[in-house]
């Protein structure tokens, strides 16, 4: 079954931690994403790599790292420098052509305590 | 950044009744792209339109990419129980280096009264 699985479900964290997201595709995509949603909004996009061993800020970077060290897997960690983190974080992939489609993983929502 | 406007923001409507949403932008778009969202889920692509004018159906949806490349709409028919949930367009804008990247509409929200 290929898709894009997304680890925990549910993460809870303690102010002040560094909390790492698991994502993993395996579509064969060159390009994954990861979003961040709030209630209400649409999507705001954190980091995306379009290959191996580089990736670029999104609009909201800040707070925020990822790696990009094989071609399956786009971990995000989320540091103690972001200042809002509870939200629900989703991870997408796309071949990474010119205007081609996102698939989506099923999401993790993280809450600080 | 460039900015989606979606509406309408909720939706309440009977069972087999017909939706209509919509998506406007001022820039061009190249790529149009529905998708929907269950709660606690992540959003699952519908429709995905890349010419202007376009129409394109899946089952009882059917989207269609504006001809002035700004705009596309999404209608679903005879709506049912499990039509419930949010509705996101997203889009390429037209710029090369915007081209990996979507812009999304703030979703409207559908609920279906038995």
């Amino acid at each position: 079954d290929g898709g894009i699985t997304q680890s925990p479900k549910y993460l809870f964290r303690k102010e002040g931690q560094n909390v790492t997201l698991s994502c993993e595709q395996n579509l064969n995509h060159d390009a994954m994403y990861w979003y961040r949603q709030d209630p209400g909004q649409g999507l705001r996009l954190i980091y995306y790599s379009q290959i191996v061993n580089d990736f670029q800020k999104g609009d909201i970077a800040e707070g925020y790292s990822v790696s990009r060290e094989k071609k399956e897997s786009f971990p995000l960690t989320v540091t103690s420098a972001q200042k809002n983190p509870t939200a629900f974080y989703l991870c997408a992939s796309s071949m990474g052509t010119y205007r081609d489609t996102q698939y989506f993983g099923p999401g993790t929502r993280l809450t600080v305590l | 950044g460039q900015q989606l406007n979606q509406s309408p923001q909720s939706m309440f409507i009977q069972e087999g009744e017909d939706v209509s949403m919509n998506c406007t932008s001022s820039s061009i778009f190249n790529t149009w792209l529905w998708y929907k969202q269950e709660p606690g889920e992540g959003p699952v692509l519908l429709i995905a339109l890349y010419k202007a004018g376009e129409l394109t159906s899946n089952g009882r949806l059917t989207a269609q990419f504006g001809i002035t490349r700004k705009d596309s709409f999404l209608n679903i028919s005879a709506s049912i129980p499990s039509d419930v949930g949010i509705y996101f367009c997203a889009g390429h804008t037209e710029s090369g280096a915007g081209s990996y990247q979507l812009t999304f509409g703030k979703g409207t929200k559908l609920s279906v009264i038995p």
